[in-house]
């Protein structure tokens, strides 16, 4: 069974600062995303991660992938508030012709001022 | 926006009750994956439905059920609700050979 694991589950930071977000899983997987979640709002695609050391930047967001680690990244550069949410990681799981996303807990985020 | 749609926003039901929650499709996607978020925990995967049958299920019991439309649209039942079945349902469509990366706005599902 796919274990996927973040941390921290909570985090609170100064506007400016730098942070990063880990995301462990526990089976082979060649496909891995990062969400964002306002509350109550539904989930936001940031970004999708194909390759062993694959790395993608989106503003102050950066996401990368060790598929030998099974280890994801999400790093936070000078952050603003506009940043605060919850940002889940979620690993491809696929068999018997099917795939299924199994997601980590969620790392809430707060910048603080 | 994403393409998929999902109706109704919010849902208040009774325990004991049964509801029927629905989801569009993005134009050209034939799979459609349902999911369930707990307040404070990331989502779970329910099942998936493809070519109208359904094509991998998640750790729910049978009470969970669904449908799909030739148009590829998908509707989601849960009968004898419980308490614990208040949650944000949400559903993503996508091609068979790729995960879905996009979801819908999601149905608040509260059970009292």
């Amino acid at each position: 069974e796919l274990k996927v694991e973040q941390n921290p589950l909570f985090l609170s930071m100064q506007e400016g600062k730098n942070y990063t977000i880990y995301c462990n899983y526990s089976t082979t997987s060649d496909r891995l995303y990062w969400y964002r979640q306002d509350p109550g709002k539904s989930l936001e695609s940031l970004f999708v991660l194909l390759s062993n050391g694959a790395v993608k930047q989106e503003g102050r967001l950066m996401a990368s992938l060790d598929t030998k680690a099974r280890l994801s990244t999400l790093h936070i550069t000078a952050a603003v508030h506009d940043l605060s949410a919850t940002y889940f990681c979620a690993v491809v799981s696929s068999g018997a012709g099917s795939y299924q996303l199994t997601f980590g807990k969620g790392t809430k985020l707060s910048v603080i001022p | 926006e994403t393409g998929v749609t999902q109706s109704p926003t919010h849902l208040i039901k009774t325990r004991g009750q049964q509801v029927t929650l629905r989801c569009s499709s993005q134009s050209g996607h034939n799979t459609v994956s349902w999911y369930q978020q707990a307040l404070g925990q990331g989502p779970q995967f329910i099942f998936q439905y493809y070519r109208e049958e359904e094509n991998g299920r998640g750790n729910f019991p049978p009470r969970f059920s669904g449908l799909q439309f030739p148009n590829y649209s998908s509707e989601l039942n849960v009968n004898a609700l419980e308490l614990d079945d208040s949650a944000l349902y949400l559903c993503a469509s996508s091609l068979v050979t790729l995960p879905a990366e996009f979801f819908g706005p999601g149905t608040r599902l509260t059970v009292l």
